[in-house]
């Protein structure tokens, strides 16, 4: 069962503009997100991760949004960048449960 | 300093082979975590370490899997009797604790023919 969902496959935004990926979970006892980035031919980089007890979690260009109401996540980029432009992985935890469910991935790509 | 490394990066086997995938972890990360991700997915969960046990086996599909981490370090992942489903890229990940940061490693890329 899919108890992570990125209903998004790819997303393609201008360099400078907001990139938003957007992720769903169904697990009530979800209580760590994480986003990592994967390029071609190397593992998921951590990005990003925000615990339940927050909303809203901030690094830099990076910023991840909790609904915890609506089972929903999400990261925004402001700026992209063309570095930017990877596979994005939304991933959650639950307490004593120590493996991640990742949803599918998100293909972003930031056009010069 | 190093991150967690993978060999080989890639295996092209025979069905109904046995083969063997290395992890090192990070050093002095005690959680060690095995995931295999297929095309057009994300990683799945195979196995968790916490030392040297087994700490969650959960998601190994069957029996014709099975991993080890004799000493607290370096993690193997076998497979035997390979079957062309087990195609796909193995990752594995180390964090310096159990539900802290995953490090992943660059994968090893299993094509089963």
């Amino acid at each position: 069962d899919q108890q992570v969902k990125q209903n998004s496959p790819s997303l393609s935004v201008q360099e400078g503009r907001i990139s938003i990926l957007n992720c769903d979970y169904t697990n009530s006892m979800f209580d760590y997100f994480l986003w990592y980035k994967k390029y071609p031919a190397e593992g998921p980089t951590f990005l990003i991760s925000i615990s339940s007890i927050k909303d809203k979690n901030e690094d830099g260009r990076f910023t991840v949004f909790l609904n915890k109401s609506a089972k929903h996540l999400s990261l925004h980029i402001v700026p992209s960048q063309p570095g930017d432009s990877a596979v994005y992985f939304c991933a959650a935890s639950a307490t004593n449960n120590n493996d991640m469910r990742f949803g599918a991935g998100t293909r972003l790509t930031v056009k010069p | 300093g190093a991150g967690v490394s993978q060999t080989p990066s890639n295996k092209v086997t025979e069905k109904g082979k046995y083969v063997e995938l290395r992890c090192d972890p990070i050093s002095g990360h005690t959680a060690l975590y095995w995931y295999r991700q297929s095309l057009g997915q994300g990683p799945e969960f195979l196995i968790y370490f916490q030392g040297t046990g087994a700490a969650d086996d959960s998601g190994l599909p069957n029996d014709r899997f099975f991993a080890v981490r004799p000493e607290g370090s370096v993690s193997t992942l076998k497979i035997q009797r390979t079957e062309r489903g087990d195609s796909a890229v193995y990752l594995c990940a180390s964090s310096l604790w159990g539900r802290d940061t995953q490090y992943f490693g660059p994968g090893t890329r299993l094509t089963v023919l």
